[in-house]
């Protein structure tokens, strides 16, 4: 099993560049996330899904967008990529119930110039 | 407004001894907490977990400690290895249509010296 995929592992963004991380699972887990890592801050959430065309806003949704048309597949979009989102995102899934950990991505280091 | 406080951003330790991380959190919905450990360059792996129907649970060396009176949870790496240097991240969730949605707090590092 691969576990949870994410690429790209690396990305250079021009300010106002839109671009797309993609996130996949192969264990058929019902919940997806997405996080992201900056110094002090440690993971902030930045949207959920809890099944293929459900999503929810997490604690820092703005700037970024999500859709879940398949179980698998949560991608995480950047409409107009600004400085601010320069960060490590990692996407996590989980089988649905609070009593399962997530499984986490190895991450998708972002900057954005 | 941070749900889940990690106050201490670095713990040093001596290899042998116990390591005690700590966790606050604000939400009293949440009644469920899970301890993650990350290294760099890598995605953050579970470590051990805790419901708040239990205030300790225990796992080889790793023991988490809850007290819901007071909103605190504890992990104990009880003797510390040098392989257990890491981040730490506490995370919390809540039953019902939130059991999808789990916060962090902001990470302990932790380094266990030989």
């Amino acid at each position: 099993n691969a576990g949870v995929t994410q690429t790209p592992k690396f990305q250079v963004l021009k300010t106002g560049q839109s671009m797309t991380l993609q996130c996949a699972q192969d264990m058929n887990h019902e919940y997806m996330s997405w996080y992201r890592q900056d110094p002090g801050m440690g993971l902030r959430l930045i949207h959920y899904s809890v099944g293929a065309g459900i999503t929810d806003q997490g604690e820092v949704p703005n700037g970024y967008n999500v859709s879940r048309s398949t179980t698998e597949d949560f991608p995480l979009r950047l409409l107009s990529a600004a400085p601010s989102q320069t960060s490590v995102y990692f996407c996590a899934s989980s089988p649905a119930g609070q009593y399962y950990g997530y499984t986490f991505g190895s991450g998708t280091r972002l900057t954005v110039v | 407004d941070q749900q889940v406080k990690q106050n201490s951003p670095s713990l040093s330790v001596q290899e042998g001894r116990i390591s005690i991380l700590n966790c606050d959190y604000t939400n009293s919905m949440f009644d469920y907490f899970l301890w993650y450990k990350k290294y760099p360059a890598e995605g953050p792996t579970f470590l051990i977990s805790i419901s708040s129907i239990k205030d300790k649970n225990e796992d080889g060396r790793f023991t988490v400690f809850l007290n819901k009176s007071a909103k605190h949870l504890s992990l104990h790496i009880v003797p510390s290895q040098p392989g257990d240097s890491a981040v730490y991240f506490c995370a919390a969730s809540q039953s019902g249509n939130q059991g999808g949605k789990l916060i962090f707090g902001q990470g302990t590092e932790l380094s266990v010296k030989p």
